[in-house]
């Protein structure tokens, strides 16, 4: 199984400001024949099931708004949110979906506003 | 637009099966690129993948269950299901049905890609 580690576990930042969450994977999800790296993230707020922000390690899924961003490859991958809403108090999840069958995702980060 | 609903006893008791049910609207389990897929989520696993059916009803799942998952379809009601048999304290969690694309390379199924959208999920507690 490919484990994933995210970073911090828990971040404040303020509203309007940047916030960074980092993703590690134990492993490369670059494919060499797709030439695409298969990460995605997700976003969860109380009572809610996950929501999908971010496939392919940075094409947006529809509806998210561009103050969202995700990039990195192979086995480092960063979640930017440029400027903190109240909105986007939640945790948020990496996963990959490289691995032949079992997907895996990260422990969670905690956003919250300072 | 579709979309996922989880149904199920809330409660089990250790060493019975868990069985759960998921009801798709807006769109066919038998239809498109896509498998339909259960994931669980506790306070000490956190998210955790579970198994999933593909429109063809062929099934896979994680190696973590060994062999006490089932996933199932019923393709009359656009259902599909599953079974965990021999729960301990351990399963109890907050379980989901999502749906996620088949990702083709070349025109043939290569892997399972991302999952969305997700049901509600419903909580099943495992205690006698």
């Amino acid at each position: 199984d490919i484990v994933v580690t995210q970073s911090p576990d828990s971040l404040a930042v303020s509203l309007g400001e940047r916030a960074t969450i980092n993703c590690k994977s134990g492993q490369s999800v670059f494919s060499d024949s797709h030439k695409k790296d298969y990460l995605a993230w997700y976003q969860q707020k109380p009572g809610q099931p996950p929501k999908l922000l971010i496939y392919w390690a940075s094409t947006r899924e529809s509806g998210v708004p561009d103050r969202f961003s995700g990039s990195g490859s192979g086995t480092d991958f960063t979640l930017t949110i440029s400027s903190l809403q109240p909105e986007d108090v939640a945790i948020y999840y990496c996963q990959q979906y490289s691995a032949s069958a079992t997907p895996s995702f990260g422990q969670g980060t905690s956003l919250e506003i300072k | 637009q579709v979309q996922l609903q989880e149904s199920g006893p809330g409660l089990v008791k250790p060493s019975q099966t868990l069985s759960l049910t998921c009801t798709v609207s807006g769109g066919s389990i038998s239809g498109g690129s896509y498998y339909w897929t259960w994931i669980r989520q506790s306070a000490g696993k956190g998210l955790e993948y579970i198994g999933r059916i593909s429109t063809s009803g062929t099934t896979n799942y994680n190696p973590s269950f060994k062999s006490r998952v089932t996933i199932s379809k019923n393709t009359s009601k656009n259902q599909f299901s599953l079974n965990v048999n021999s729960v301990t304290a351990a399963d109890t969690a907050v379980y989901y049905c999502a749906r996620a694309p088949v990702i083709k390379i070349f025109g043939m199924a290569h892997r399972m890609g991302w999952f969305d959208p997700w049901g509600q999920g419903t909580l099943v507690t495992v205690s006698s």
